[in-house]
């Protein structure tokens, strides 16, 4: 079974301030890596996803991957209360290509 | 608008009763994958396709059933067989690529929430 772990939070931050969110996986054969955001009640949609080691940025966003570690983060600078939902961390399944396994997902809030 | 369209939004079973949910989509993604969320839980895998008449079981298959007769299409039966069926359906869709590309990415539906009266 692959495994994908997150802090389940709740975390809280105030405005302006930077979230950072964690994910580590089971599985070294992963080699995607993606973070979805989860507002109540509303599907996942996509933040940003990453394949190579290191940093990745776009925008406020930044995921950093680290193999070697089996470590995958988010850091969303100058947070906003529009961020405040729930950050779910998926990777993929190995040789299938498309198939996913998700992490509980990190619930953020973000206080004015 | 290219997107995955899933219906109904809220569904409600009694006990023994079969219900399917439906899940089209106009993007010619070649994949399609059910998940199910319950609260406080990630998404766990329950069926898949990656190609018309074909499918594959995910981690927790027991209790469901699908079909994938059109490339656009890929509808979840929910049967009596499930013990606990109340959750939030989440249907999806890709494209098949390389690993190392962002074809794999996937897109959701809105999501369909069952209830068990």
């Amino acid at each position: 079974q692959k495994e994908v772990e997150q802090n389940s939070g709740p975390l809280s931050v105030p405005e302006g301030a930077i979230a950072s969110l964690n994910c580590t996986y089971s599985d070294r054969g992963s080699q995607s890596f993606f973070w979805y955001r989860q507002y109540s009640g509303k599907s996942p949609e996509l933040i940003m996803f990453i394949y190579s080691n290191g940093d990745k940025e776009d925008g406020r966003f930044t995921a950093q991957l680290n193999k070697a570690s089996q470590y995958v983060s988010l850091l969303i600078r100058d947070s906003q209360p529009s961020d405040s939902a729930t950050y779910l961390c998926a990777v993929s399944g190995g040789s299938t290509l498309g198939r996913l396994y998700f992490g509980r997902g990190t619930q953020l809030t973000v206080w004015p | 608008d290219g997107g995955i369209t899933q219906s109904p939004k809220y569904l409600f079973r009694k006990e023994g009763q079969n219900v399917t949910l439906s899940c089209e989509q106009n993007l010619n993604h070649d994949a399609m994958y059910w998940y199910r969320q319950d609260p406080g839980q990630g998404l766990r895998l329950i069926y898949y396709s990656q190609i018309v008449n074909d499918f594959q079981k995910g981690d927790i298959a027991e209790g469901y059933s699908v079909s994938r007769e059109k490339k656009e299409s890929f509808p979840l039966t929910v049967t009596s067989a499930q013990k606990n069926p109340t959750a939030f359906y989440l249907c999806a869709s890709s494209i098949l690529g390389a690993i190392n590309s962002g074809a794999n990415v996937l897109t959701f539906g809105a999501g369909s929430r069952l209830t068990v009266l």
